[in-house]
């Protein structure tokens, strides 16, 4: 079973800042997908950006860009120019590209102070 | 329109009530899941559903039932409601078939409170 870790269970930056959220996991799995997912107060789950194992190029969204590092079973999430609307929870997910769900860290509270 | 709906958004009820939860996708998806958020934001997958094979969680008591009238719907029923059963329930879809590791999409969310 794979498992994923968020370190940080809440971090503060003043907007317009860079901060970076990090994530690790743990698979035996060769092929699989990495997500990020924010979460407002409203509650509603938002699909930040999305990561391919097999792909070596990290993805970007804009202002969001993930570092991936695969030997290292690493999948951190950039945020540059940050915004008061960025304040929410972050997840990292883990998926295996089956139909058995995504296994989710126990994300990071991120807070953009004006 | 909404592509993952959920109703209820709110459910307030007793312990030992039998409820349920409805969810209709209207993305075509081919998978359905429903995830369970604890009150710590937790989630954790309960069930994945994708018309010909149900996946339960192991943990899942077996007062968790989904039930799938057809491809674009996935109901939670919840018998004999416990207080440990209170949390937000997210359902969600995916296209898993044709594209392996195609993100999956979230409902609203239902909070369930059980008094």
């Amino acid at each position: 079973a794979q498992t994923v870790t968020q370190s940080q269970p809440e971090m503060s930056v003043q907007e317009a800042e860079t901060v970076t959220l990090s994530c690790t996991y743990d698979t035996s799995e060769s092929n699989y997908y990495l997500f990020w997912y924010k979460q407002p107060p409203s509650r509603q789950m938002i699909l930040v950006i999305r990561q391919e194992a097999y792909k070596q190029q990290n993805a970007t969204e804009n202002r969001f860009s993930v570092n991936f590092q695969k030997a290292a079973k690493s999948f951190s999430l950039k945020i540059s120019d940050s915004q008061l609307g960025d304040t929410a929870m972050y997840f990292c997910a883990f998926s295996g590209g089956g139909a058995d769900g995504l296994t989710f860290g126990k994300g990071t509270h991120l807070i953009i102070q004006p | 329109d909404t592509a993952v709906s959920q109703t209820p958004k709110y459910l307030v009820t007793q312990m030992g009530n039998d409820k349920s939860i409805k969810c209709e996708q209207n993305l075509g998806h081919d998978t359905m899941y429903w995830y369970k958020q604890d009150s710590k934001k937790f989630l954790k997958i309960m069930f994945s559903y994708n018309n010909k094979e149900l996946i339960i969680n192991e943990t899942v008591p077996n007062r968790f039932s989904p039930k799938s009238p057809d491809k674009a719907h996935l109901n939670l029923h919840i018998n004999s409601l416990e207080l440990g059963d209170s949390a937000v329930y997210f359902c969600a879809s995916s296209q898993v078939a044709r594209v392996p590791g195609y993100e999956q999409y979230f409902g609203p969310g239902t909070r369930l409170t059980v008094t």
